[in-house]
């Protein structure tokens, strides 16, 4: 079966600093997203991992090591508006396929 | 312009009746997806559509159907629907099935009474 697990959630003060960690163990393996979805609005999309390492857009920066089945979205200089659900996507075939995480809510306290 | 658009945006009605949401993208994009998103937030593939071809097709009962009539619209049909189907259906598109972000549609709340 397939399995993607982010933690429910996450509270950090406007400013700081938070790490999401996304851990999967998927039949197959290719690539990884992250989502953002603001409560009653559609998910957008924020980063794209295929190979391992970082990759960093502006405040936020996606990180993968497909030999631990991890990967974990960084935001930097919280802002309140950063107050979301961040939902973590494997494509596990190639085809196409997504299984998503049950998503990790973060709240940004003043 | 709206990229992806579905309507209606909010539709209620009651257990054994048919509805329809329609999908729309105009990024001329190939592929299109049907999500459902229940009420514990969890957002699970449905369907995928890449040039009108069906090319995932995920445990769903067959009471949902859908239907490509071109590159640009992914419908979604819904027959005999059950207190369960309720929840938020999405529709998305991107320009590859595999490596290309997804752009997502407002929603369609569907509430089954």
């Amino acid at each position: 079966g397939q399995n993607i697990d982010q933690p429910t959630e996450m509270t950090a003060t406007e400013g700081a600093i938070v790490q999401i960690n996304c851990t999967y163990q998927t039949s197959g393996f290719n690539g990884l997203f992250w989502y953002q979805q603001h409560a009653g609005e559609a998910p957008t999309f924020l980063s794209y991992n295929v190979l391992d390492g970082l990759e960093e857009k502006g405040r936020f920066s996606s990180f993968l090591s497909r030999s631990k089945g991890y990967s974990y979205l960084l935001l930097k200089e919280l802002q309140m508006k950063d107050s979301a659900s961040y939902l973590c996507a494997v494509v596990t075939d190639s085809w196409g396929k997504f299984q998503f995480g049950a998503g990790t809510q973060v709240v940004v306290t003043p | 312009d709206t990229a992806v658009s579905q309507t209606p945006k909010y539709l209620v009605t009651q257990m054994g009746n048919d509805k329809s949401i329609k999908c729309e993208q105009n990024l001329g994009h190939d592929t299109m997806y049907w999500y459902k998103q229940d009420s514990k937030k969890f957002l699970k593939i449905m369907f995928s559509y890449n040039n009108k071809e069906l090319i995932i097709n995920e445990t769903v009962p067959n009471r949902f159907s859908p239907k490509s009539p071109d590159k640009a619209h992914l419908n979604l049909h819904i027959n005999s629907l059950e207190l369960g189907d309720s929840a938020v259906y999405f529709c998305a598109s991107s320009q590859r099935a595999l490596t290309d972000e997804q752009y997502f549609g407002p929603g369609t709340r569907l509430t089954v009474t």
